[in-house]
């Protein structure tokens, strides 16, 4: 089964606007961390943003924002201000477990952002 | 630091044929990891390290083999490629294993024809 989904088509983002990015995920453990990152055309991988599922507070870092809805099962990002520069693929990943001496990653298919001028 | 270095950044294989990916990391991280990514996909797990010495696999480990001798390199070994394996590879480090953010390397694009 697939522990993340992403199924929002590409999607076309006017500059300086917000953006938000669906992802689910499906897990029964109840200590796990919930992953963004980002993936330019030229293909590297960039870290993003981080949520713990015991984490009171939504993770913020500068321009991204998550927004953890725990019941849901639900932890979309935001980007806040959009640049040209964000145009790229996002990818929403989840680690099982606690993190100590484990820090397998399973990755969503991506969700595609095209910012425009 | 170099960070996570890659090589070689595209390669094509014939059937059959064995190779071996580099990754190296100058950044002492313990924890190191491989993962392949194919078209429309996320990053998949191949193998992963916890250390020198110490490995394991992960969700798609079968037509690959992995050995950490040293901290800083964690060699991919294609036994015999096949065009299934046709992906772009990752190497990831962190300087744990329950360190949040995975340090990723360019990329290898590799094609079996």
């Amino acid at each position: 089964a697939q522990k993340i989904t992403q199924t929002q088509p590409g999607m076309f983002v006017q500059e300086k606007e917000a953006v938000t990015l669906d992802c689910t995920y499906d897990t029964s453990d109840p200590s796990y961390g919930l992953f963004w990152y980002k993936q330019p055309s030229s293909g590297e991988m960039i870290f993003l943003i981080y949520q713990g599922s015991y984490d009171q507070q939504n993770a913020t870092e500068g321009r991204y924002s998550l927004n953890f809805q725990k019941a849901r099962k639900s932890a979309n990002l935001v980007i806040s201000a959009s640049q040209l520069g964000d145009s790229a693929m996002y990818f929403c990943a989840m680690r099982e477990g606690p993190g100590y001496g484990n820090n397998r990653l399973a990755f969503g298919k991506g969700n595609q952002v095209v910012v425009i001028p | 630091n170099a960070g996570v270095t890659q090589t070689p950044k595209f390669q094509v294989l014939k059937t059959g044929q064995s190779m071996t990916l580099q990754c190296a990391q100058d950044m002492n991280h313990e924890y190191m990891s491989w993962y392949r990514q194919d078209p429309g996909m996320g990053l998949r797990l191949i193998h992963y390290s916890v250390g020198a010495g110490i490995t394991d696999q992960g969700e798609v480990p079968n037509g690959y083999n992995v050995s950490r001798s040293t901290t800083e390199d964690f060699p991919l070994r294609l036994l015999s490629a096949a065009p299934s394996q046709t992906s772009v590879y990752f190497c990831a480090s962190t300087p744990t294993a329950h360190y949040n953010e995975q340090f990723f390397g360019p990329g290898t694009r590799l094609t079996v024809l």
